[in-house]
């Protein structure tokens, strides 16, 4: 089975700093990896998404997310985060089963910047 | 604005108690999809529709039932209420059943006491 996981609950950055939310992946054949972000009291919104071809996936807000199959991971980055960043990020996967598709999410990392 | 509207908000209900939570999306959208999000176990699928007529289970969907009657609406049921159904419940929508971009709406809190 596909899984992603996600292993900082929090990250605290200070605004103008750059971020990095981590995500690694376990999955058979080619990755299907998202991210989505979710502000309080909102559903999540999709960021960015990476399927086939360049490694740097640019995406909403500024962000991009870097794909690395030698380390498995698909790391959200900021160059200067912002206070109206703060949020809660999940990494998913997708996953075919049972004859559909699905996505497969991480825990979700929340991200606190601080002005 | 076009996008997914979830209904109630937020809802406190005793244990035992039939509920449904209404979804409607207005994007003409194939697949639709129930999550619920609990605290620090990310999102989980309960049930999915990838076209009008068609319904499946998800990971968690016991003690759950759905119907797609048409396109639009994706009501999510309860037939009776436990605790442990006390959770954030999100309906969602994709264009296609390949689950790559999904619309959230804002999220059904309900409490089951």
């Amino acid at each position: 089975a596909q899984s992603v996981a996600q292993p900082e609950d929090q990250v605290n950055v200070a605004e103008g700093n750059p971020l990095t939310v981590k995500c690694t992946y376990s999955v058979s054949g080619n990755p299907y990896l998202f991210w989505y972000v979710q502000y309080p009291n909102r559903g999540l919104q999709f960021l960015l998404k990476y399927i086939t071809g360049d490694n740097l996936v640019k995406g909403s807000y500024g962000f991009e997310a870097e794909f690395n199959k030698s380390q498995t991971s698909f790391h959200l980055k900021k160059p200067s985060a912002l206070v109206s960043d703060s949020a809660l990020y999940f990494c998913a996967v997708r996953e075919r089963s049972g004859g559909y598709n699905k996505l497969i999410f991480g825990a979700g990392t929340r991200l606190a910047v601080h002005p | 604005i076009a996008g997914i509207t979830q209904a109630p908000t937020s809802q406190i209900l005793a244990a035992g108690r039939r509920m449904t939570l209404r979804c409607t999306q207005d994007m003409r959208h194939n697949a639709m999809y129930w999550y619920r999000q609990d605290l620090g176990l990310g999102l989980r699928l309960i049930h999915y529709s990838n076209t009008a007529g068609t319904t499946g289970k998800g990971e968690v969907p016991d003690g759950y039932s759905v119907s797609r009657a048409n396109t639009d609406d994706f009501p999510l049921t309860l037939a009776s209420a436990v605790p442990s159904q006390t959770s954030v419940y999100f309906c969602a929508s994709s264009e296609a059943s390949g689950a790559n971009v999904l619309t959230f709406g804002a999220g059904s809190r309900l409490t089951v006491l």
